[in-house]
């Protein structure tokens, strides 16, 4: 079945830690999002990527970094100078090309991230 | 800037209709998406509107009028399964072409 993979589920972090979050998708899709949500809020975006080996800072983007060196592979590293990292982090894949079901974003099932 | 507001709470019974209002400010804009997230899952999408109109898909329909920036999500015939948050998403050229997700709207199906 074709979809979008985060890994792990629940991640701790220790204080100065670097933690990486993973993403993986099979849909072939060319652009790929990292979100940020806290509880009872919408979603922000961390960083996105339109094309492999490229991508650019979201709203968010302090803090984090990413890597697209494959077309199925986003992994996020929440760095140590993100100060207030604990939240739901969540990954999403998009079509290419117009047209309205191009439009659809399909998110992986999360990673909640949380500080010891 | 960019700002969309939507109500952060709507409580119904089974079997009534709930309207979820989402207003935008923005410039360039292209369309409005929704997405239903349950709790502690991933949003799954429901509609996108870039023509002012209402879009039906089977007990959810979506509405948009461009000239009041203003759309609706029409959720019909509730059903327990249908307690979720509800989130509009604005797509536009003041933020790079990338969705602006609103704050989300809780919305609590009772028996």
């Amino acid at each position: 079945d074709g979809g979008i993979t985060q890994s792990p589920k629940y991640l701790f972090r220790k204080e100065g830690q670097n933690v990486t979050l993973s993403c993986e998708q099979n849909l072939n899709h060319d652009a790929m999002y990292w979100y940020r949500q806290d509880p009872g809020q919408g979603l922000r975006l961390i960083y996105y990527s339109q094309i492999v080996n490229d991508f650019q800072k979201g709203d968010i983007a302090e803090g984090y970094s990413v890597s697209r060196e494959k077309k199925e592979s986003f992994p996020l590293t929440v760095t140590s100078a993100q100060k207030n990292p604990t939240a739901f982090y969540l990954c999403a894949s998009q079509a290419g090309g117009g047209g309205v079901s191009n439009e659809k974003l399909f998110f992986g099932s999360g990673t909640q991230l949380s500080v010891l | 800037g960019q700002s969309l507001e939507q109500p952060s709470e709507v409580t119904a019974v089974e079997g009534a209709i709930v309207q979820i209002n989402c207003t935008y400010q923005t410039s360039g804009f292209y369309g409005l998406s929704w997405y239903q997230q349950h709790d502690g899952g991933a949003p799954t999408f429901l509609s996108y509107n870039a023509l002012d109109g209402l879009e039906e898909t089977g007990r959810f329909s979506s509405f948009l009028s461009r000239s009041d920036s203003y759309g609706y999500l029409l959720l019909q015939e509730l059903q327990m399964k249908d307690s979720a948050s509800y989130f509009c998403a604005v797509k536009a050229e003041a933020a790079g072409n990338k969705l602006t997700f609103g704050g989300g709207t809780r919305v609590l199906v009772k028996p």
